[in-house]
């Protein structure tokens, strides 16, 4: 059974800080996707990573790959309060692109 | 980009109504559709996914007979919560993605189901 595990849970920020989320998966996968969320909303995607070593960035988040290690990272550079949300990875579990997700990440950066 | 309209985006009705969502893909023919669940604070469960014209594959302990899923055309798919009571309240999103793996999945905006 393929298992997603994020930390931190939560993470409070200070503006101008770096941090990094980190996103572990049990079994051989290589599709792993990145989430944003907020409060009572949807899903926003902001990356897909589909191979071993990806490394995608998009303003303040770079998101990379290690199908290897079983690990995607997300990391946030000179975090703004814009970037206030639940961050959720993703799994690709099968051949119908079914996704198990990490539990998120609910990030809060504080002026 | 891809649109995935969901309707309504909330409901709020007595134990044991029927509720329909309807989830669209405005823009692109959606292959396959899946059908999520999100209690709060919590992560998106996954319930089923549906392939056009073909039977809906539910997760284990999701009930078929209670939540009907339709998806009878490539732009629409229906999940129907049958006699709703107030354990069924949730946040119930869905998403759409085109054929192939490397596609990624595009998310409604969700339906807050509210069951008093």
């Amino acid at each position: 059974e393929l298992k997603v595990e994020q930390n931190p849970l939560f993470l409070s920020m200070q503006e101008g800080k770096n941090y990094t989320i980190y996103c572990n998966y049990s079994t051989t996968s290589d599709r792993l996707y990145w989430y944003r969320q907020d409060p009572g909303k949807s899903l926003e995607s902001l990356f897909v990573l589909l191979s071993n070593g990806a490394v995608k960035q998009e303003g303040r988040l770079m998101a990379s790959l290690d199908t290897k290690a079983r690990l995607s990272t997300l990391h946030i550079t000179a975090a703004v309060h814009d970037l206030s949300a639940t961050y959720f990875c993703a799994v690709d579990r099968g051949s119908q692109g079914n996704l198990i997700f990490g539990k998120g990440t609910k990030l809060s950066v504080k002026p | 980009g891809a649109v995935v309209s969901q309707h309504p985006s909330r409901v709020i009705c007595k134990s044991g109504t029927s509720v329909k969502i309807e989830c669209r893909s405005l823009d692109f023919q959606a292959t396959t559709m899946f059908w999520y669940r999100q209690f709060p604070k919590q992560s998106l469960m996954l319930m089923a996914t549906s392939n056009e014209g073909s039977k809906a594959t539910y997760e284990q302990g999701v009930e078929k007979d209670k939540f009907l899923i339709n998806h009878a055309s490539l732009t629409l798919s229906t999940l129907t919560v049958t006699s709703a009571h107030p354990e069924d309240s949730s946040f119930y999103i869905c998403s759409a993605s085109t054929a192939g793996r490397n596609q990624p999945q595009h998310f409604g905006d969700g339906t807050r189901l509210s069951i008093l």
